[in-house]
């Protein structure tokens, strides 16, 4: 069945960087969109980014925009999410997810925590 | 971006009983809305997509319908395991965009 685990998250001050890493297994991961998803503490779900099968489309949400990228490496069945310019808000649980070509998720991974705080 | 609203907030239902979740889209989505569900300390699940589509797995309890900007998600016959936070999501229009949720909770 499908896995995705996220690893990467943890504990940074405000203006530090973070790379998650989520390894996939149980699908064909180059045929996919893979994607990450934020949940804030007390908030709802947030689209982060995503990138598509070949990396050729990469997307961000505006809070995203300069500060994260999104790659993946289909030989390693891997996406990534490297976070710089850290803020408080950007504290949340991020969702590694796997995603139909229109952008709807199929499958998500457990989340890993990132907090920023001094 | 297309803004997404759910109602109620919060639905206090007895197992057994059918409820009804509402969400709205900003402008049409056409038919491009999925529907998740989220239990305390658990990933979110896709339930049902465009918007009458079951994802696997899911049981026939769980019906979506709706187009353009008006979408419900029905649960016949609530199960314990289904008292939940439902999430909308379009994906008609980048960025896909989420419902603040409806928490269904036993009353």
């Amino acid at each position: 069945q499908v896995q995705l685990v996220e690893s990467g998250g943890g504990l940074v001050k405000p203006g530090g960087s973070l790379r998650l890493s989520c390894a996939a297994s149980g699908f064909s991961f180059s045929d996919f969109y893979m994607g990450w998803v934020r949940r804030a503490p007390g908030k709802g779900l947030e689209w982060v980014s995503d990138i598509s099968t070949n990396s050729k489309n990469r997307n961000y949400v505006d809070f995203a925009k300069g500060r994260f990228t999104i790659s993946r490496d289909n030989a390693k069945n891997s996406v990534y999410l490297q976070m710089n310019s850290l803020r408080a808000d950007d504290t949340a649980l991020y969702y590694c997810a796997k995603a139909a070509s229109r952008l709807f998720i199929t499958d998500w991974g457990q989340g890993i925590l990132v907090t920023v705080s001094s | 971006d297309i803004v997404m609203t759910q109602s109620p907030a919060t639905l206090s239902v007895s197992p057994g009983e059918g409820v009804t979740l509402s969400c709205r889209a900003s402008q049409s989505v056409r038919t491009n809305l999925a529907w998740y569900q989220q239990k305390p300390g658990q990933a979110p699940r896709l339930l049902i997509y465009g918007p009458s589509t079951r994802a696997t797995g899911i049981p026939a309890r769980f019906s979506g319908s709706g187009s353009g900007t008006e979408f419900t998600l029905t649960i016949s016959s609530l199960q314990s395991e289904d008292f939940a936070v439902y999430y909308c999501q379009q994906y008609n229009d980048w960025p896909p965009g989420f419902g603040p949720g409806t928490k269904v909770e036993i009353k």
